[in-house]
Formats: structure tokens, sequence, C-alpha cells
């Protein structure tokens, strides 16, 4: 069975400071999809990328950045410069190609940021 | 576009009462997805369905919650009876049939049972 951890519950930093959002991933399919969303305090789930499991190819999208690596079953999540705006929860979030399993997520337990000013 | 859209944002009801949450997809989305986000048990999927037909009911607690898709742009969940551990915020989500493609959730819609 497939299975998101996310060992950070929660993570303070200051303004400015890089930091970075561990995740760990379990599954048996060869196919998968990976996904980073952010939940702010206002409550919705806004998608932020995905990433399928042939594409170890690491993104960058202006202060976020992603590394994906195979090997260790991690996708990891780094907001560089962080800034207030970027306090929220954020979930990691798995889906298998695989036993018809539609694109249903398994999510991770999420990882509180709170950026200080 | 606009996108999911959930009803009510907040429903406060009483122990024993039924609730019914709904939810409109994105359209041309083929999949719809509902969660219940709680501080004990986090994200976990109820139900979803595809092109309309239920697909995996395995994470509905109980028989007190059902499901329903009656058409491409409409779905319920309802309760009945609702009982105070029923308290969470329930999330619908969409998405399109490729596989990978990303879930759209909607606001979400916070059940307090008293």
């Amino acid at each position: 069975a497939q299975k998101v951890t996310q060992a950070q519950t929660e993570i303070s930093v200051v303004e400015k400071e890089d930091v970075t959002l561990d995740c760990v991933y379990e599954t048996r399919d060869t196919t998968y999809y990976l996904f980073w969303y952010k939940q702010p305090p206002s409550g919705e789930l806004v998608f932020l990328i995905r990433r399928n499991s042939f594409d170890e190819q690491n993104e960058i999208s202006g202060r976020y950045s992603w590394n994906f690596q195979k090997s260790t079953s991690s996708f990891n999540f780094t907001i560089t410069a962080s800034q207030v705006v970027d306090s929220a929860v954020y979930f990691c979030a798995l889906s298998e190609a695989g036993n018809n399993a539609g694109n249903m997520l398994t999510f991770g337990g999420g990882t509180r940021l709170m950026v200080k000013p | 576009d606009a996108g999911v859209i959930q009803s009510p944002r907040h429903e406060v009801t009483e122990m024993g009462q039924e609730v019914t949450l709904r939810c409109k997809p994105i359209s041309g989305h083929d999949y719809l997805f509902w969660y219940r986000q709680t501080m004990m048990r986090g994200l976990e999927l109820l139900i979803y369905f595809n092109n309309n037909v239920p697909i995996d009911d395995s994470g509905m607690p109980e028989d007190r919650f059902s499901a329903k898709m009656p058409n491409a742009s409409f779905s319920t969940l309802k309760i009945q009876p609702s009982e105070p551990r029923d308290s969470a915020v329930y999330f619908c989500a969409s998405s399109l049939g490729q596989a990978g493609s990303p879930l759209h959730f909607g606001n979400g819609t916070r059940l307090t049972v008293t």
C-alpha cells in the first residue's frame, strides 16, 4: 500500500532564511506521481507541483525548488529566502497509476511552516 | 474558469440531525473526490467517482455516510444521523481523467456537530 511520510510536523524560520520540507514515500507501483500542496491559514488546498516517477529532474519555480530522488524515495521541497506569506501547512501527496487507482491522492501528515518577520 | 464550488462553507448542527454537503466540480473533469480533514487523522479519502460512478467508497467511515453524484456537475455527501466525531473540514476535489492529473480542491465545508 502507498504511504507518504512528512517527518517534520512544524518548522519555524525567520524571514529570508532557506527552508527544506522533507517528504518520503512508499509505493509498489513503477509509475506514480508526486505532488505538493499548500494550505494557507485561510484553509484552501492549493496545488503547487506534480512530478512523475520517470522524471527525476529537479525543478525550480521562483523561490521554490523540488528535489526528487528515487534512490531514497524522497521528494523534498525547498523555499529560498522565505517570506511571511509562505507561512502555511504544506502537504506532500502520492498517486499511483496502476490498479485502477484513478487519480486518488494519499497525503502525508503535513508540515506547518511558520515564517517570522 | 470557476474552480470547485462547495456549499455551505460552514455548517453547525446538533447531534442526530441530517447534514448534506454539496459540490460542483470543474466542468470537464472526470473524477470527483470527497476528503475529510481532521487534526487526528489528517486528510483522508472518503469516496471518489469516475464519470459519476462511485469507484471506491472504502474510506466512508460508517453507514451513516453516503455520497451521490446524479450528474457530472453535482455531488452530495450526506451524514445521517450526525455525531460530534463527524466534526471536520470536508473537501471536494475534481480532476481530469488523465493519469497523474492534479486534484483541484474546493474551499471546504467546516462541519461542527454539537
